[in-house]
Order: C-alpha cells, then structure tokens, then sequence
C-alpha cells in the first residue's frame, strides 16, 4: 500500500514562530488531507489539497503531487496550534486515506 | 455547518462484552468509513462501507467487527466480544462523492476503554 512520511515527529516552538511540516507519499494520490488532533483527540479538517496551494488564515498548504510531497505552514503560532498534525492521503487502488506518523507540535508562550 | 456526530464520546467496558458505537454521517453523504487510533498510535483505517455493503476492509477489521447502517442515518460499529487491545479511539467519517475521491470528514471519536 500507499507510505506516508511525516517530518519533523516533533517540533517545539516559541508563540509567534513559524513552522513548516512536510508531508512524502510513495505513490500518486486523489486525495490528500491535512488535519489537527486537539488534546482532547478530535480531527480537525485543515486542508482537503490533493494538489495546488491553499490558505486559511495563520495556515496554508501546497501540494506538489508530481514530486510526492506536500507542506502545511504554520505562521505567527500560538498555543492553540499545539497538538498532533496529520497528512492522510488516498492513492488511486482502494479508496481509504492512509494517515502518516503525524507531527507533534508544542507552541510555548 | 453539517458534521458528523458520534456516540457515545467514551465507553468502558469488560473484556469479552459487546460494544456498539454508533455515527450519523453528513446527510447528503454516500461513503462511510471507521478508523481506530490506539493511544499514542497513526489513525489506522478499519473499514469502509457504500451502498449498504462493505466496499474495503483492513485485516485489522476481522471477524469479531462488523457495520450497519440499520436506517437511513445511522451507522454503526460492532465489536462482539471485546479484547484489551481494543482499547483505542474509534473515529467515524463520510464523504460525499461516489467515486470517493472528496474530502472526508471524521467525527469527534468515540474512546472505548476496555478493562
């Protein structure tokens, strides 16, 4: 099946700091999604990007789906960024999203 | 905004009992899915259901689980006889195409502790 990589595992910002997580797949995908686990463990819907760039305020994506990648920025953090950060991909055999190893942010104030 | 509501947000349970944890998808969906996360863990994909039959399903998802969608809203997940390492958070999600490419959209998860 379709690898998900995730970099960094862990990340620890100062509030106002900016930040990049990377997100690689070992095969073309149709679907490719960005997501938020809070502490109390809810996904949140960030990005649906399976190519192209996107923004929703503090945050933005890019996917660049002919070299297997996607980014998620995180500009300006705050406290409220910090959780776990997904990237779940579909590729084009089966019709589930494969999440990667997810990204664990701390923002300090 | 249309979401995906599950129930209940926590169950314990004793080892070997029966559990069921149910989902209404968003209205106008088509496809239905499962996914677990043990503690600490990637969300692992359990299942996924159209049509009211079962379309894919992991080998985590064997005989002791089985889904229903019993009415025209609900969706549920059944674990017959529950072991300790089924103890994880369970997330509902729907999308909305047929062809499932569209985006997913999970619930807030149902924590199942079992003891």
């Amino acid at each position: 099946g379709i690898q998900v990589e995730q970099s960094p595992p862990d990340l620890i910002l100062q509030e106002g700091a900016n930040s990049t997580l990377r997100c690689n797949f070992s095969d073309s995908v149709n679907n490719l999604q960005w997501f938020h686990q809070n502490p109390w463990g809810q996904l949140i819907n960030l990005f649906y990007i399976p190519s192209g760039t996107k923004q929703n305020g503090r945050l933005s994506a890019t996917t660049v789906a002919t070299e297997r990648y996607s980014l998620l920025y995180i500009s300006s953090s705050q406290t409220t960024d910090s959780g776990v950060y997904f990237c779940a991909v579909k590729g084009y055999a089966g019709n589930m999203l494969t999440f990667g190893g997810g990204t664990r942010l701390m923002v300090k104030p | 905004e249309p979401e995906v509501t599950q129930t209940p947000s926590h169950q314990v349970t004793q080892m070997g009992q029966e559990v069921i944890l149910r989902c209404v998808p968003i209205s106008n969906h088509l496809y239905f899915y499962w996914y677990r996360q043990i503690l600490g863990q990637k969300v692992e994909f359990l299942v996924s259901f159209y049509n009211n039959e079962i379309s894919e399903k992991s080998e985590i998802f064997d005989d002791q689980f089985s889904v229903e969608r019993p009415d025209g809203s609900n969706f549920t997940l059944k674990i017959r006889s529950t072991k300790l390492e089924d103890s994880a958070m369970y997330f509902c999600a729907s999308s909305a195409t047929v062809s499932g490419t569209g985006e997913l959209f999970f619930g807030e998860g149902s924590r199942l502790t079992v003891l």
